[in-house]
């Protein structure tokens, strides 16, 4: 079935450190992919998202390539800030007219100064 | 204002009694989503509500009934209570033309005892 599988966390970086979260895909066909994110105390939101093979979606400084051979969907970014210390879930829909949005078991990053 | 606001933000019952979790979007879309989170954190999909009709209902005990008396609220009843049923439950909205962009509430930590 369809399935994501994303690095365990607490991912735990010091202010302008390089930042991965792996974020690997099992799908019939050929899914969207997306990155969310969780702030304290709120829902998840949408950060960005890739539709079709080596698409980038990109948003405040994060990136991530959908690499169909790979089947992967690495989250990246250059350079964090403490504002960044979220969950952040990954996720593949499929589904046509009754899209679902099957999600990862999210990766804590936590940003310190 | 809040976009998507569910209530209440807490919730701990004993076993085997009848809960209801409320959820109201402001954001004039036409489909609502209710989903769970465990304990291991695994967001998973339970109802999808289209302009108050039924388009998604995932395997989930008859004990959970979900209601949309208008696109802008789905509600959350759920009957019986058991320890199991303890999670966040989150609810969700997405503009009718595009199912994949989420807007979440904050979540409703549920604890049965």
């Amino acid at each position: 079935g369809n399935s994501v599988t994303q690095m365990e966390g607490p991912v735990t970086l010091s202010e302008e450190a390089f930042l991965t979260i792996n974020c690997t895909y099992t799908a019939t066909g050929y899914p969207s992919l997306f990155w969310y994110v969780q702030y304290p105390g709120e829902g998840l939101q949408l950060l960005l998202k890739a539709t079709k093979a080596d698409d980038k979606g990109s948003n405040k400084g994060f990136e991530a390539t959908y690499r169909k051979e790979t089947t992967s969907f690495h989250l990246e970014k250059g350079s964090v800030q403490v504002s960044d210390s979220a969950v952040y879930f990954c996720a593949l829909s499929y589904g046509g007219a009754t899209n679902k949005l099957i999600f990862g078991t999210g990766t804590l990053l936590a940003v310190q100064p | 204002d809040t976009a998507v606001s569910q209530t209440p933000k807490y919730l701990v019952t004993q076993m085997g009694n009848d809960k209801s979790i409320k959820c109201e979007q402001n954001l004039g879309h036409d489909t609502m989503y209710w989903y769970k989170q465990d304990s291991k954190k695994f967001l998973k999909i339970m109802f999808s509500y289209n302009n108050k009709e039924l388009i998604i209902n995932e395997t989930v005990p008859n004990r959970f009934s979900p209601k949309s008396p208008d696109k802008a609220h789905l509600n959350l009843h759920i009957n019986s209570l058991e320890l199991g049923d303890s999670a966040v439950y989150f609810c969700a909205s997405s503009p009718g033309g595009d199912r994949e962009k989420l807007f979440f509430g904050s979540g409703t930590q549920l604890s049965v005892l």
